[in-house]
């Protein structure tokens, strides 16, 4: 089945440091990436769609200068949290969709999401 | 606009028991309604979605769900539990497949031996 990679699936910085996360769909092509915002024991939020080529759109609340959001590839997505404070500490995870026709394997679109393993950030 | 509202933040059954997470949706139009599961320190993994075809849908590891528009429900359950199905279970709704999901708040289920 589709895969979509994280990385790093664990990170620990300073307070002040900026933090990059990366979305990689690895079969498919995704013209659209979600990024996702989990507490611990919460649920996940939306923060922003990622769309290949354009401006990610924020969520309500969510500082778009905070969380700089990269797609510029079809098939890689970046969030970089800048000056990473302790209230940033979370697991934030990414998802796919698959947006084109037929992918690399030649497998037909479904439109479906993918989720990525997630990452969790620990900021000290 | 859409939500889902997952009775029951925590369930607990037997191993070998019924399991039946509930979950309600609503949404203005048609929804499309989705299960997922989450292992600790892992992304979600799709367990089954519905989108219009039929409303009882079979899912991976046994789970199902049943969509009933006259109750906005679309509770999972699986006949019997296993000691690996103790996870986080997330219901979510969205407008088409593949459109961004909006989740309800998730219930974890422990599964006793």
């Amino acid at each position: 089945g589709a895969v979509v990679s994280q990385h790093p699936s664990r990170v620990i910085c300073k307070s002040g440091t900026s933090v990059k996360i990366e979305c990689r769909s690895l079969d498919f092509q995704a013209t659209t990436m979600f990024w996702y915002r989990q507490f611990p024991k919460k649920s996940l939020m939306l923060m922003a769609t990622s769309n290949e080529g354009s401006k990610a759109t924020y969520e309500q609340g969510v500082e778009k200068d905070k969380f700089l959001i990269n797609h510029a590839s079809l098939t890689l997505s970046t969030l970089t949290v800048t000056s990473a404070h302790p209230e940033d500490s979370s697991f934030y995870i990414c998802s796919a969709r698959d947006g084109r026709d037929r992918g690399a394997s030649g497998r037909q679109n479904t439109g479906e999401l993918f989720f990525g393993e997630g990452s969790r950030l620990t900021v000290l | 606009a859409q939500s889902v509202t997952q009775l029951g933040s925590h369930v607990s059954v037997s191993e070998g028991a019924l399991v039946l997470l509930r979950c309600n949706y609503s949404s203005s139009v048609p929804p499309y309604l989705f299960w997922y599961v989450q292992y600790p320190n892992q992304g979600l993994q799709l367990l089954l979605k519905y989108t219009s075809a039929a409303t009882l849908v079979k899912g991976i590891n046994g789970f199902e769900a049943e969509f009933k528009k006259s109750e906005t429900s679309f509770h999972l359950t699986k006949p019997s539990a296993h000691m690996r199905d103790a996870a986080e279970y997330f219901c979510a709704v969205s407008l088409t497949s593949g459109s961004r999901l909006t989740f309800g708040e998730g219930t974890q289920l422990t599964v006793n031996p």
